[in-house]
């Protein structure tokens, strides 16, 4: 079984600011990645997946590296619909991480 | 427009079964493999089951493994979650979702069962 970590479990930015986000499996997924961003009340929303292809309609802020056990995602100039936990998945069995909190500092 | 509208979900006492549907309109159903994700109260997610676009292949979560079962009916564009000796650590938001070779791509807005005595 893949076990999924994120890091921070919350992250206080500023508008504006640079976000990096970490995802961790338990073994190598290769680029097997997915990232989501959920809003409260709403459904969640793909913005990445293959660890670095955005999703249509993503804006070009989001980008997504790494492969293999390391990943992140990277929101480059935080905006305020941004604010929101996301949460990595590896498509091999399907594993979320516990997300990352994005809220304001 | 890509729509996946859940139903079915209630307050239940543990022990109970319930069944949940997902009506997907707006995309060719079958050419698709279908998943169910819960959310319980303040939490994260958690992957619950796939079935595969013909229904022949179904996987699911050790969590739930020989209590919940997925299936779907093509001829109908739906998909459905049969739950059966239901616990409280099955309280949550399900949502069903839309396998991109991967990645799920559409997800509809929940379906809320509650597990309570």
């Amino acid at each position: 079984e893949v076990v999924m970590t994120q890091s921070p479990a919350t992250l206080s930015v500023s508008p504006g600011e640079r976000a990096a986000l970490s995802c961790r499996a338990s073994q190598s997924i290769g680029s097997n990645l997915a990232w989501y961003q959920q809003k409260p009340g709403q459904a969640p929303r793909l913005l990445i997946y293959g660890a670095s292809t955005r999703a249509t309609g993503v804006p070009a802020r989001f980008s997504g590296s790494g492969s293999g056990t390391e990943f992140t995602l990277t929101i480059s100039s935080l905006q305020s619909e941004d604010f929101a936990v996301y949460y990595c998945q590896q498509y091999k069995n399907w594993s979320f991480g516990p997300g990352t909190k994005v809220d304001l500092k | 427009e890509v729509q996946l509208v859940e139903s079915g979900g209630a307050v239940v006492q543990p022990g109970g079964s319930l069944r949940l549907s997902c009506a997907a309109s707006g995309f060719t159903f079958d050419d698709y493999s279908m998943h169910w994700v819960r959310q319980a109260p303040g939490k994260g997610l958690e992957w619950v089951a796939l079935v595969a676009w013909d229904g022949r292949s179904t996987y699911s979560a050790d969590s739930v493994k020989g209590r919940f079962s997925i299936s779907r009916d093509n001829s109908k564009n739906s998909l459905y979650l049969q739950m059966n000796t239901l616990t409280t650590e099955d309280t949550a938001l399900y949502f069903c979702a839309r396998d991109m070779w991967g990645p799920l791509d559409f997800w509809g807005q929940g379906t809320m069962v509650s597990v309570s005595s």
